[in-house]
């Protein structure tokens, strides 16, 4: 059981650059969510999945956008890179079956660079 | 969004002793939970609590979800080195999001 797992671990990117943040897990989840976390503060939610073929906004989505066409992935797109998306980006899933929904286990994370 | 405010933002503690840090908000919350992060990993979730005046322990750790339903506690009893790291409490009104605190630092002097 790897659980959470997020590729790259590192990226550097230029102004106007696009890339996607792979997120998979394998504990058969039906929620997902994707994480910003800026430096010294809290997470910030941009996007979450209660299932396949399901998305919505979180707190900051503008600049982002997301897909979940399988249970197990949930890739994250930036499309135009500026450097405001610097940032250590997690990756999570949950149950979303009570009584253990809440319990959100986070990937390593992604370091984003935007130069 | 939401605001949380943790306190205190960093602590440097003896081993040995207890530590509390607490999280507040203006809105009323259905969900507390508080996580634990180190250095270059995710967090972790310590505890999760869903009713107000609730008291969950974890081993050492005690959380409570305040009667107000705008706050909560958390306390670590009798620290140790491995305690070190960023405690993060999260809050959760309705639905599916959860909005996080900014983190307490925590550094266990040996």
């Amino acid at each position: 059981n790897a659980g959470v797992t997020q590729t790259p671990k590192f990226r550097i990117l230029k102004i106007g650059q696009s890339m996607t943040l792979q997120c998979t897990q394998d504990m058969n989840h039906n929620y997902m969510y994707w994480y910003r976390q800026d430096p010294g503060m809290g997470l910030k939610l941009i996007y979450y999945s209660v299932g396949a073929g399901i998305t919505d906004k979180g707190e900051v989505p503008n600049g982002y956008n997301v897909s979940r066409s399988t249970t197990e992935d949930f890739p994250l797109r930036l499309e135009l890179a500026a450097p405001s998306q610097t940032s250590v980006y997690f990756c999570a899933s949950a149950p979303g079956r009570d009584p253990y929904q809440e319990t959100q286990y986070f990937g390593p994370g992604t370091r984003l660079l935007v130069l | 969004g939401q605001q949380l405010n943790q306190s205190p933002q960093s602590m440097f503690i003896q081993e040995g002793e207890d530590v509390s840090m607490n999280c507040t908000s203006s809105s009323i919350f259905n969900t507390w939970l508080w996580y634990k992060q180190e250095p270059g990993e995710g967090p972790v979730l310590l505890i999760a609590l869903y009713k107000a005046g609730e008291l969950t322990s974890n081993g050492r750790l005690t959380a409570q979800f305040g009667i107000t339903r705008k706050d909560s506690f958390l306390n670590i009893s009798a620290s140790i080195p491995s305690d070190v790291g960023i405690y993060f409490c999260a809050g959760k009104i309705t639905g599916n999001q959860f909005y996080f605190g900014t983190g307490t630092s925590l550094t266990v002097i040996p």
